[in-house]
């Protein structure tokens, strides 16, 4: 069953502007995952944030985790062409299997 | 190179076919995962194996078969499906997690299927 639910669905900017998605859960959470995917291909994993984490930093990429309200944004500054892809966020499920959500698509225009 | 290689990357096959999608891992990891993505759905985790036995079995039809012959290998068995199961089906692998691990999942580039 889904658990995670990435908002928007889709979202076009300008390359170098910041982009903004953001995910929505239900239940508690161990930790949340952001991952990537570029069409057609496997997912690749961006960046994990702990239950008891509230930022983190991977390069251009900032996540946040407010567990009171059971949210999670990523934002990706100065956005390339190259940043074009789908999103995901993943949460841990009781035990521990990952649930995703339908990903929101980002384009990046040059 | 994700380290999880997957073949055949497309397959076209009729309803009444038999075929299967292999997946391999180079990682060292411990468990390993198929996922069905439909377009415009979430990830559908289907099977997981940990350390070779199957932990998970999220109530997938009897047509689609897994086989875990070793910690390296993951096969799917395809048998009379539907048009309805055309997707992208993907590996992945992982460490399997503790009780207070986090882990994260490492996926092959995945094979498109098409059922006619």
């Amino acid at each position: 069953s889904q658990q995670g639910e990435e908002d928007p669905q889709a979202l076009s900017i300008q390359e170098g502007e910041n982009a903004t998605m953001n995910c929505s859960y239900k239940t508690s959470i161990n930790n949340l995952q952001w991952y990537r995917q570029n069409s057609g291909r496997g997912l690749v994993h961006l960046i994990l944030i702990r239950s008891n984490e509230r930022e983190k930093h991977s390069g251009r990429l900032r996540v946040t985790l407010d567990t009171s309200k059971k949210s999670s944004s990523l934002l990706i500054t100065a956005s390339r062409a190259a940043d074009t892809a789908s999103y995901f966020c993943a949460t841990d499920a009781s035990n521990n299997d990952m649930r995703f959500g339908a990903g929101t698509r980002l384009t990046v225009k040059p | 190179e994700t380290g999880v290689t997957q073949t055949p990357r497309h397959l076209v096959m009729g309803m009444t076919n038999k075929k299967s999608l292999k997946c391999e891992q180079h990682l060292g990891h411990n468990a390993m995962y198929w996922y069905k993505q439909s377009a415009k759905k979430p990830l559908e985790l289907m099977f997981v194996y940990s350390l070779e036995e199957r932990v998970e079995n999220n109530s997938v039809p009897s047509r689609f078969s897994p086989e875990c012959p070793n910690s390296s290998h993951l096969f799917l068995h395809l048998h009379t499906l539907q048009p309805e199961d055309s997707a992208l089906y993907l590996c992945a692998s992982s460490t399997r997690p503790g009780l207070a691990s986090s882990y994260e999942q490492y996926f092959g580039p995945g094979t498109r299927l098409t059922v006619t």
